[in-house]
């Protein structure tokens, strides 16, 4: 299995900072990487797919990069409703994996 | 507008079995595959299940593996999710998933609202 190594584990930071998270596949997967945003309590969301395409109705602060084994979700500037939690999940193949998320905290 | 309305889930006993099942609406379901995602209480994500949009390819996750079987209704729109042989570290809250486009690995674009399951005697 594809093994999905996402850092940091968590993150502090403030509105308006930009941050990035780092996900690490354990073998090249093209470009089949999404990221998902979570809120406590809440079914995660589509945020990116395909590595860089933003899906519909995401804030445009919100991008993706990367192809192979390294892959970047980035937000230009925070803002309250980001603070939550942040997947990543390979889309190449089965079984499908998760990174073991991101906390963005204040 | 799209939308995946679960069901079932509980309470149930170690060794005892469940049903999850998840209704959609606002697409044509059989084009798509579907996926059963769980999250154990203070975890992450775990993929548990997928299904092609036909029904005819399905795929577990090892954990679940000869216990647990995706299916689904094309005539009602619904997955389901047939938990046996129940497990305490099956206890989680399951989602289930659309997948983005018409393809058996893709992106997950619609979630359902989840439904906790605890298993304990």
């Amino acid at each position: 299995a594809i093994q999905m190594t996402q850092s940091p584990s968590s993150l502090s930071a403030s509105v308006g900072d930009r941050v990035t998270i780092t996900c690490r596949a354990s073998q090249d997967i093209r470009n089949d990487l999404g990221w998902y945003q979570q809120i406590p309590g809440k079914a995660p969301k589509l945020l990116i797919y395909d590595a860089s395409s933003l899906q519909s109705g995401v804030p445009s602060r919100f991008s993706g990069s990367g192809s192979g084994t390294d892959f970047t979700l980035t937000i230009s500037s925070l803002q309250p409703e980001d603070f939550a939690t942040y997947y990543c999940l390979q889309d190449y193949n089965y079984p499908r994996t998760f990174g073991q998320g991101t906390k963005l905290e204040i | 507008e799209v939308h995946l309305l679960q069901s079932g889930g509980g309470l149930v006993q170690p060794g005892g079995s469940l049903r999850l099942s998840c209704a959609a609406s606002g697409f044509t379901f059989t084009t798509y595959a579907m996926t059963w995602v769980r999250q154990a209480p203070g975890t992450g994500l775990e993929w548990v299940s997928s299904i092609s949009g036909s029904g005819d390819s399905t795929f577990h996750a090892d954990s679940v593996k000869g216990r647990f079987t995706i299916s689904r209704d094309n005539s009602k729109n619904t997955l389901y999710l047939q938990m046996n042989s129940l497990r305490a570290d099956d206890t989680a809250v399951y989602y289930c998933a659309k997948s983005k486009y018409q393809l058996l690995v893709d992106a997950f674009d619609i979630w359902g609202q989840g439904t906790m399951v605890t298993v304990s005697s």
